[in-house]
């Protein structure tokens, strides 16, 4: 079935470092890829999607471009904020088989001043 | 549009005591989904609708939980009786279904429950 692994967190930085949060999946089919972000006391929203290979999805400084050919689509942020802390969801939604999302067990983020 | 409204925000209940949650998507959707977030195991998918109708409730833990969706604006997820183990974050989200398969959810603030 289809499945997505994230690294495990949390992940801890300093305000204006590199991120990345590794991201892999196995799917059946044609699968779309999405990150969604969790702020605290909130629910889930979408940060950015690709719909096909070699896609780059992007939003808020965010990036994430989707390899078939490593079945990645890790999530890669040039310089972080305080704002930023937060937990990232990678998630599949997959054409060939169930449209339903199948999530990552996502990665909590905290960023210092 | 106000986004997918969930209430309660919290509901804190002794156990044994039924539980009531209440969901209204977006307008227009024609998915909707019943996510529980907790520490130990991640947000786990109870049960969703197309189009009003249940089509996989293979994730609700027990014949306790009941879910419902009269109408294309509303929904209840409903437990009873209620346990301490049933403590957690309970989303609703909703969705347009696409055939391209990029189906975008959009997630209300959550309810949280507290079962003492």
């Amino acid at each position: 079935g289809d499945s997505v692994t994230q690294m495990e967190g949390p992940v801890t930085l300093s305000e204006e470092a590199f991120l990345t949060i590794n991201c892999t999946y196995t799917a059946t089919g044609y699968p779309s890829l999405f990150w969604y972000v969790q702020y605290p006391g909130e629910g889930l929203q979408l940060l950015l999607k690709a719909t096909k290979a070699d896609d780059k999805g992007s939003n808020k400084g965010f990036e994430a471009t989707y390899r078939k050919e490593t079945t990645s689509f890790h999530l890669e942020k040039g310089s972080v904020q305080v704002s930023d802390s937060a937990v990232y969801f990678c998630a599949l939604s997959d054409t060939g088989g169930s449209y339903i999302p199948t999530f990552g067990r996502g990665t909590s983020l905290i960023v210092h001043p | 549009d106000a986004g997918v409204i969930q209430s309660p925000r919290h509901e804190v209940t002794e156990m044994g005591q039924e539980v009531t949650l209440r969901c209204k998507p977006i307008s227009g959707h024609n998915s909707l989904f019943w996510y529980r977030q907790t520490m130990m195991r991640g947000l786990e998918l109870l049960i969703y609708f197309n189009n009003n109708v249940p089509i996989d409730d293979s994730g609700m833990p027990e014949d306790r939980f009941s879910a419902k969706m009269p109408n294309a604006s509303f929904s209840t997820l409903k437990i009873q009786p209620s346990e301490p183990r049933d403590s957690a974050v309970y989303f609703c989200a909703s969705s347009l279904r696409a055939s391209s398969g990029a189906n975008v959810l959009t997630f209300g603030a959550g309810s949280r429950l507290t079962v003492l």
